[in-house]
């Protein structure tokens, strides 16, 4: 079992405000890091999937960094909305991991109107 | 496609009795993965599949827990006999390729034993 720590575990905003939270996991064999959204009654859905060291992905007000060789990686959200109200998880794949994704406990982002 | 299908929703059973859980990925995934998302361990990996044969079943938690995938597009996750300590959500999620593209996931069976 592979450690992947979230941080923080729960966060409160202000609509409008921007944020931002953690995942830390082993930067040895890394392969893959995935970000999924997981509303409240519904299944995960994949946000991104990150590779390289240095990647950046963005999809609307949201983006994320890689950084593999410190072992971390950061969920950005610019103008938070209540929509964006959710468990934010990471799951880390090692290379020898085979497809075994080891999933972060998750970040809990409620968004206040 | 309507994304991957499970289940029954919900399913309430008695202790001892055995219950099955279903699951149909989407079509042209090789990959097929069973988790138990429980409050204390979070979303955690119980067996995964690749075309159809079980590649790793080390988060199987004891033998009461057995999962089949007889064909491309349908896998089952047994447990027998039930125990209250199994209540969970289960969930399905297939993928594409090697883990560098996005799982998808089902709906989730929310199974008590009681």
């Amino acid at each position: 079992i592979l450690n992947v720590e979230q941080s923080p575990q729960s966060l409160h905003v202000q609509e409008g405000d921007s944020t931002n939270f953690t995942c830390s996991f082993p930067s040895s064999n890394f392969y893959a890091l995935h970000w999924y959204r997981w509303e409240t009654a519904k299944s995960p859905e994949a946000l991104f999937v990150m590779t390289l060291n240095g990647d950046e992905k963005k999809k609307g007000r949201i983006s994320a960094t890689l950084n593999t060789k410190e072992g971390y990686s950061y969920l950005y959200i610019k103008g938070s909305q209540p929509e964006d109200s959710a468990t934010y998880l990471c799951a880390f794949i090692s290379q020898t991991g085979a497809n075994n994704l080891f999933f972060g406990t998750g970040t809990r982002l409620t968004v206040i109107p | 496609d309507a994304g991957v299908i499970q289940s029954p929703r919900h399913e309430v059973t008695e202790m001892g009795q055995e219950v099955t859980l279903r699951c149909k990925p989407i079509s042209g995934h090789d990959y097929l993965f069973w988790y138990r998302q429980t409050m204390m361990r979070g979303l955690e990996l119980l067996i995964y599949f690749n075309n159809n044969v079980p590649i790793d079943d080390s988060g199987m938690p004891e033998d009461r827990f057995s999962a089949k995938m007889p064909n491309a597009s349908f896998s089952t996750l047994k447990i027998q006999p039930s125990e209250p300590r199994d209540s969970a959500v289960y969930f399905c999620a297939s993928a594409l390729g090697t883990g560098n593209r996005g799982y998808t996931f089902g709906s989730g069976t929310r199974l008590t034993v009681v």
